[in-house]
């Protein structure tokens, strides 16, 4: 069964501090990936995926990840947070022939303004 | 708001009762997913339909629980006999067909609290 880690579970910036989210997945075949958002008092909201093409994924509000094959990771990086990215990110992963992803167990972002 | 809609937002219950949810996709969405989410841990899959049919369950999808979708639109989630340890978010979200990656909509979710 796949896995999806996530190293950093609570990270703390000040604002205009960059940004850089791991996440590891433990599936050796073609695979989807996710990154997901959830503002607080809202529900989970795609923050950008890839399913194949340019490694490097363009998502909303100036977050951009990279797929590494070889290193079986997805990572999730911001140059300059603002306060308002204040949220709970969660990494998720379905392997190619999967509807079903599985997820990560988030990391707790706090931007302090 | 044409999103995914879950009711009730909040259940609390006593142990032992029964309760239902329910989940309305987006409208022209086929796929609809089911979760649970305990604090700090991400979404577990539960189960998935695709139309009508429940395609897919998971192991934690325990005898006590049972979920449908008679006409392929919303979908109910049962839990028979509640426990403490089924206190938990639950969430359903939906998607389409056809779309390579498979990108799901997610509803606001039903907190349930089992007292």
């Amino acid at each position: 069964a796949q896995s999806v880690s996530q190293h950093n579970h609570h990270v703390i910036l000040s604002e205009a501090a960059s940004l850089e989210l791991g996440c590891n997945y433990s599936y050796g075949g073609t695979v989807n990936l996710f990154w997901y958002v959830q503002y607080p008092g809202q529900h989970l909201q795609l923050l950008l995926k890839y399913f194949s093409g340019d490694p490097l994924v363009k998502g909303i509000k100036g977050f951009e990840a990279e797929f590494i094959k070889s290193k079986f990771s997805f990572n999730l990086r911001k140059p300059s947070v603002q306060w308002s990215d204040t949220a709970e990110y969660f990494c998720a992963v379905s392997s190619g022939g999967s509807y079903i992803p599985t997820f990560g167990r988030g990391t707790s972002l706090i931007v302090h303004p | 708001d044409t999103g995914v809609s879950q009711n009730p937002r909040h259940k609390i219950t006593k142990r032992g009762q029964n309760v239902t949810f329910r989940c309305d996709p987006i409208s022209e969405h086929n796929r609809l997913y089911w979760y649970r989410q305990t604090l700090g841990q991400g979404p577990e899959f539960l189960t998935y339909f695709q139309n009508e049919a429940q395609l897919e369950k998971s192991r934690l999808l325990s005898d006590r629980f049972s979920a449908e979708r008679p006409k392929g639109s919303f979908s109910t989630l049962e839990i028979q006999r509640t426990e403490q340890g089924d206190s938990a978010m639950y969430l359903c979200a939906s998607s389409l067909s056809g779309q390579g990656s498979n990108e799901q909509y997610f509803g606001p979710g039903t907190r349930l609290t089992v007292t």
